[in-house]
């Protein structure tokens, strides 16, 4: 049975820390692990990583995935009370009918307290 | 453009109630997908339809139907609502090219009591 497994589940730090999330998966016929930011609504995307040893960075937000050993993390450095959502990690497989299908995990909740 | 948009943004039901959620995208995708989220649970996927014409059973499809009216729009029929379906239920499309991100309605909160 494919799964995607997050830690922490949830976290709570103060502004201007750092944190780092973890996702690990097992999916067959991996393609590509993708992170969403959830804020009491609709998921929205902000990476997609198909290739092993390859940061992907937006301001303060990247990624890296390792495919060797089936895991990907997601770091915030000096994080804003902004960045408090749920944080879910996706993986998606090229396997037959599920071409194109998202494994979700369970999220972390980030708070950040001011 | 609206992206993906689902109505009612909010429902009570009574058990053994029925009811139809509509889904519709205006990003000319080919794929489009149901999922509920209950708390601490991520999201889990119903139902899905990789292109116009086809459904396919997701993780929890027990209790449910759907149907791919035509590309635009993919709805969620609950025939006899049941107090486990309570959940807040995203739909979500994706244009079925070699890109696998996937884009959310805003959600239905749908409460069964």
């Amino acid at each position: 049975e494919d799964k995607v497994v997050q830690s922490p589940l949830s976290l709570v730090v103060h502004e201007g820390d750092t944190v780092t999330l973890n996702c690990s998966y097992e999916v067959t016929n991996f393609r590509s692990l993708l992170w969403y930011k959830q804020e009491k609504k609709a998921p929205t995307f902000l990476f997609m990583l198909t290739s092993s040893g390859i940061e992907k960075k937006s301001g303060r937000l990247s990624s890296i995935l390792d495919k060797k050993e089936l895991f990907s993390i997601l770091n915030i450095t000096a994080t804003q009370t902004g960045d408090s959502a749920v944080y879910l990690c996706a993986v998606s497989s090229t396997r037959g009918s599920t071409l194109g299908r998202l494994y979700f995990g369970r999220g972390t909740q980030l708070t950040v307290w001011p | 453009n609206a992206g993906v948009t689902q109505t009612p943004k909010f429902q009570v039901l009574k058990t053994g109630q029925s009811m139809t959620l509509q889904c519709a995208q205006d990003m000319n995708h080919n794929s489009m997908y149901w999922y509920r989220q209950d708390p601490g649970m991520g999201l889990r996927l119903i139902y899905y339809s990789a292109s116009e014409g086809t459904t396919d059973k997701g993780e929890v499809p027990n209790g449910y139907n759907v149907s791919r009216l035509n590309k635009r729009e993919f709805s969620l029929r609950l025939e006899s609502a049941a107090p486990s379906q309570t959940s807040v239920y995203f739909c979500a499309s994706r244009s079925g090219r070699a890109d696998y991100e996937q884009y959310f309605g805003p959600g239905t909160r749908l409460t069964v009591t």
